[in-house]
């Protein structure tokens, strides 16, 4: 089984402030994606990475692929409290059929 | 659309019962797959269906069984419930296998065992 670990497991900063989370592998992903889960809801996608070194924009979120495709991070400026919430990186890896998660950066931003 | 609809939203069992997750989509997604999402372990996949009439094993499927009879539907069967069955589960779809594709989540089903 591949793992992705993330890091923070949790952060918690103040409306304004940026972040930076990481997800890390020691495997190869032939694409990475980025969810976001707020509580009671399932998790919905921010972003699909597939080329190493890729970098992606959604307003203030920043997503960007390793070069190795081992690796990506999510940088979030000026945070607001609607960015709070579970944010999840998930890669395939050898298998085309099985999505494998890391388990999450808990993200709480105070007003 | 209603997208990935689960059912039920909540449920207590004690052990040794059995039942069955509903997860239904209207998409005619090809690809669906059932998560339980526990504390500190993000979402670990249990069983997964490239296409009707096809399923085969996730990370964790001991205890679990799944048919796929439909495009639509895609139930989890809990056989004999144990303690350690006690999470969230989320059902997924996406209109085909591979990393490219999102993953449209249901609001998952909450289940406690006793």
């Amino acid at each position: 089984t591949q793992l992705l670990e993330q890091s923070p497991q949790f952060l918690s900063i103040q409306e304004g402030e940026n972040l930076t989370v990481y997800c890390n592998s020691s495997s190869v992903f032939s694409s990475l994606q980025w969810y976001r889960q707020e509580p009671g809801e399932g998790p919905v996608l921010l972003v699909t990475v597939v080329t190493g070194g890729e970098v992606k924009k959604l307003k203030r979120l920043t997503f960007q692929f390793g070069d190795a495709r081992k690796d990506s991070s999510l940088h979030i400026t000026a945070a607001q409290p609607g960015d709070t919430g579970l944010y999840l990186c998930a890669g395939l890896g050898g298998s085309n059929y099985k999505l494998t998660f890391g388990k999450g950066t808990l993200l709480t931003v105070n007003p | 659309n209603a997208g990935v609809t689960q059912t039920p939203k909540f449920q207590v069992l004690k052990t040794g019962q059995s039942m069955t997750l509903q997860c239904a989509q209207d998409m005619n997604h090809e690809y669906m797959s059932w998560y339980r999402q526990d504390p500190g372990m993000g979402l670990r996949l249990i069983h997964y269906s490239v296409g009707a009439g096809i399923t085969d094993q996730g990370e964790v499927p001991n205890g679990y069984n799944v048919s796929r009879s439909t495009t639509e539907d895609f139930p989890l069967r809990l056989l004999s419930a144990a303690p350690s069955q006690t999470s969230v589960y989320f059902c997924a779809s996406s209109l085909r296998s591979g990393g490219n594709q999102p993953q449209h989540f249901g609001d998952g089903t909450r289940l406690s065992i006793l």
